[in-house]
């Protein structure tokens, strides 16, 4: 168990649907992170919550929507997404961002397919 | 631009074997590098980590060596388990931002 709890593991959607990943730390982070997963491709940092606000925003398609309420609580919110789209969505978070020799750690993933 | 890369996609070890990973890397200013393992279905999970000023540091039957001069970076797993198997990512950073591999994939026969 790494403190980063992501729901749901697996998520299903058409192209029209709307949904919502949501992840949970409880390590007492400051920064948070979203980060796409497809094959034979490396981790790519889609979104970087610190403090609660958004430093960091990948040149990400607008259909990709993140939320941070708090610094333990992180949403992604989906609509009308592409197949393209289908991976696995990892949180991740860290003490603090913007320092040096930080590690990252990572939930669970949500395995997403986009019909 | 920086890259991260990976000498080999799959390696295959005999369960008790010693695994040696490697990885590449082009930026000269990285400083800090980590090594994560990905069992299937979960996410990565820190291993270890190194930085610049050493070359070496050793971990529960887990070594990383840096070889800064030609900019190498190897992961060592003494007596390779089942448990081990698993993709495992090398990364990079030169400033705050984690810079990933594509990964090696680890299978350990009996």
């Amino acid at each position: 168990e790494t403190g980063v709890t992501q729901t749901p593991r697996h998520l299903v959607m058409g192209m029209t649907n709307k949904k919502s990943l949501k992840c949970e730390q409880h390590l007492g982070h400051n920064a948070m992170y979203w980060y796409k997963q497809s094959a034979k491709k490396p981790l790519e940092l889609m979104f970087v919550y610190s403090l609660e606000e958004r430093v960091e925003n990948n040149s990400v398609p607008s259909r990709f929507s993140p939320e941070c309420p708090n610094s333990s609580h992180l949403f992604l919110h989906l609509h009308t997404l592409q197949p393209e789209d289908s991976a696995l969505y990892l949180c991740a978070s860290s003490r603090l961002k913007g320092t040096p020799y930080e590690k990252l750690f990572f939930g669970s993933g949500t395995q997403l397919s986009v019909l | 631009g920086e890259s991260v890369g990976l000498h080999l996609p799959t390696l295959s070890v005999q369960e008790g074997d010693n695994s040696i990973i490697n990885c590449a890397y082009s930026n000269s200013a990285s400083d800090y590098f980590i090594w994560y393992k990905q069992e299937s279905g979960k996410g990565p999970q820190f291993i270890i980590d190194i930085r610049s000023n050493m070359d070496k540091r050793q971990g529960q039957r887990v070594t990383v060596l840096l070889n800064k001069t030609v900019k190498h970076l190897s992961l060592q797993i003494a007596a390779t388990q089942p448990g081990d198997s698993a993709v495992y990512f090398c990364a990079e950073s030169d400033t705050d931002k984690l810079i990933f591999g594509t990964g090696t994939r680890l299978q350990v026969f009996p």
